[in-house]
Order: structure tokens, then C-alpha cells, then sequence
């Protein structure tokens, strides 16, 4: 069964460094989204992106955030100078396209990344 | 704006007790309504689903049901097992190409023998 995978599953760093986290969907998704949750905490929507564009972003997704779509199979998520609030799992996701499957916008979870600033 | 409002946790259950993990929402369309599951040190996993109204979504026993006229989806297994200890999330997703998921916060579930 197609599945989500990301790389790698624990990434520690010191404050300030930059991080790029990496996912690569399902190979026929086109759309894609990351998440992130703090320990303990509920699971929060950070960006989704959609032909090379983000489509939504929340109001974490600050400058300090940004996404690509490098090649036809990878979406990554650089942080570019972390700061120790970041310390979180990240999630990504995938979704075909809606229309002629009845809608199906059901998402697909990767396993996430744990990033632990320093 | 969207949000799920599930209830608190811990939840601690003894082996075969019936759970009900209650679930309301509030959107602004008609969305899909779903259960994740997060097992511990795991990620998310997809436990059931419903698209519409009335409809069920079930899955290794757990089921739920879209009920619009309440704006619920009620989380239930007749008979839990150790096994089912976890964090549970509510959450739904409006209809659409790319529109995000909104979690509740989640209810930890504790299934003790």
C-alpha cells in the first residue's frame, strides 16, 4: 500500500541552525500539507501546497518557514534559523485531487519527524 | 472559523468496557469528519472516516456517526482492548482540493486489564 515517508525521524539542532525536514507522498497526491505537533499538544495545520504553490498558510507559518517542491517526488520544510519553540513533531501529508473521485480529499500521514532544538 | 471540541482525557477503561469518546464540530460547509489514531511514539493513522451526513465510518470495531442535526461524531467500541490504548483524534477537513485538517485536541485512552 502507497504510504507516506519521511526523513529523517529525529533531527536535533542548536538554536539558531536551519533544518530541513523532508517527506516524499504518495506518488500520485497532488496536493501537499505539513503539520506539526507540539509534545503533548493538539496537531496543527501549517502549510498546504498545491502546483508548486502554497495554497494556505497558517499564522505559524511565519517567514522563518518556507516549502519546496524540488523534483517530482520530494516536498521539504526548511526552518531557517530555529528557535527552541520549534522543538515539535512534524507532520506531512498528501491528497489526490478531488474532482472525479467523488471528493476524496482524505489525507495521508507520514510517521513525522521529531525535532528537538537545543 | 473551523473547530472540533472533543472531551478531556485520560480516559482509563478496564478490558472489554464500552467506550464513547464524544466528538462536536463546527464548520461552515459540509465537511469530512474523521478519527486518528496515535499510537504511543507513532505517527497518525487514519482509524475511520464519514463524508456525509448519517453516514458510518467503522474500522477494527470502532465506529461513528455523522450526525448533522448535532454536529457530532461520537467515537465508539463496544468492548476495548489493551491494545487500543492511545491518543484519539477528532477532526474534519472541509470538502475541496487542498483544505487542511482541523484536529481537536485529542483524548488519551488508557485500557488497563
Amino acid at each position: 500500500e502507497p504510504e507516506v515517508t519521511q526523513t529523517p525521524s529525529h533531527q536535533v539542532t542548536q538554536m539558531g541552525q536551519e533544518v530541513i525536514l523532508r517527506c516524499v507522498p504518495i506518488s500520485n497526491h497532488l496536493y501537499f500539507y505539513w503539520y506539526r505537533q507540539i509534545l503533548g499538544q493538539k496537531v496543527e495545520f501549517l502549510v498546504s501546497f498545491y502546483n508548486n504553490e502554497i495554497s494556505e498558510k497558517s499564522e505559524i507559518f511565519d517567514d522563518q518557514f518556507s516549502v519546496e517542491r524540488p523534483d517530482g517526488s520530494n516536498f521539504t520544510l526548511k526552518i531557517r534559523s530555529t528557535k527552541l519553540e520549534d522543538s515539535a513533531m512534524y507532520f506531512c501529508a498528501s491528497s489526490e485531487l478531488g474532482s472525479g473521485t467523488g471528493g476524496n480529499n482524505e489525507q495521508f500521514f507520514g510517521p513525522g519527524t521529531r525535532l528537538t532544538v537545543l | 472559523g473551523d473547530s472540533v471540541t472533543q472531551m478531556e482525557g485520560p480516559v482509563t477503561l478496564s478490558e472489554e468496557a464500552f467506550l464513547t469518546i464524544n466528538c462536536t464540530y463546527t464548520a461552515t460547509g459540509y465537511p469530512s469528519l474523521f478519527w486518528y489514531v496515535q499510537y504511543p511514539g507513532e505517527g497518525l493513522q487514519l482509524l475511520l472516516k464519514a463524508t456525509k451526513a448519517d453516514d458510518k465510518g467503522s474500522n477494527k470495531g470502532f465506529e461513528a456517526t455523522y450526525r448533522k442535526e448535532t454536529t457530532s461524531f461520537h467515537l465508539e467500541k463496544g468492548s476495548v482492548q489493551v491494545s487500543d490504548s492511545a491518543v484519539y483524534f477528532c477532526a474534519l477537513s472541509e470538502t475541496g482540493g487542498y483544505q487542511k485538517v482541523t484536529f481537536g485536541t485529542g483524548t488519551k485512552l488508557q485500557v488497563i486489564p
